[in-house]
């Protein structure tokens, strides 16, 4: 089976820099995604890491070690915009399509 | 380019009625899922198809849920009958072969 841990909440500053943690238990590991989803929106893709290391995109990062089960999203330069839901997705052995959802964390960027 | 389409986008029906949702998938893509989403239980997958075929329905909560991909570009979810707990947001993503997952808007079931 597949267990993924979020926290739920957090709060930050505009401008400043946030890092949403993500660890996972699993059967089977082959990647881990990051989606993003803003209220009443559909989630929207941010990330995907198959290797260790940390993965920069912009403002967004995101890190991934194997061995600890562990990940993490990394944004900066906080924007209002950036409130929303970060949801972490753990793909199964050989790739594959069926991805397990964490529960999600809700950021909250305030002034 | 149009993303994944879906319909209705909100549903308000009745207790024991039926309900049909339905999705497009992006032109290409092969692969098609259905997951709800409560603020209980997060997001969900229901069913997944890969080329039209049902892969995986060990989601699906009951025999009253059933979805169909008839071809490449269109897929359905039914729910008969329709109860108060299916309450939830159901999206429709697609994918070719094991690449990211793109989700529709979303439909909103409310059943009274």
């Amino acid at each position: 089976g597949q267990n993924i841990d979020q926290p739920t909440e957090m709060t930050a500053t505009e401008g400043a820099i946030v890092q949403i943690n993500c660890t996972y238990q699993t059967s089977g590991f082959n990647g881990l995604f990051w989606y993003q989803q803003h209220a009443g929106e559909a989630p929207t893709f941010l990330s995907y890491n198959v290797l260790d290391g940390l993965e920069e995109k912009g403002r967004f990062s995101s890190f991934l070690s194997r061995s600890k089960g562990y990940s993490y999203l990394l944004l900066k330069e906080l924007q209002m915009k950036d409130s929303a839901s970060y949801l972490c997705a753990v793909s199964p052995p050989g790739g594959g399509n069926k991805l397990t959802f964490g529960t999600g964390t809700q950021l909250k960027v305030e002034l | 380019d149009a993303g994944v389409i879906q319909s209705p986008r909100h549903e308000v029906t009745e207790m024991g009625q039926e309900v049909t949702l339905r999705c497009k998938p992006i032109s290409g893509h092969n692969s098609l899922f259905w997951y709800r989403q409560t603020m209980m239980r997060g997001l969900e997958l229901l069913i997944y198809f890969n080329n039209n075929v049902p892969i995986d329905d060990s989601g699906m909560p009951e025999d009253r849920f059933s979805a169909k991909m008839p071809n490449a570009s269109f897929s359905t979810l039914k729910i008969q009958p329709s109860e108060p707990r299916d309450s939830a947001v159901y999206f429709c993503a697609s994918s070719f072969t094991q690449e990211t997952q793109y989700f529709g808007p979303g439909t909103r079931l409310l059943v009274l």
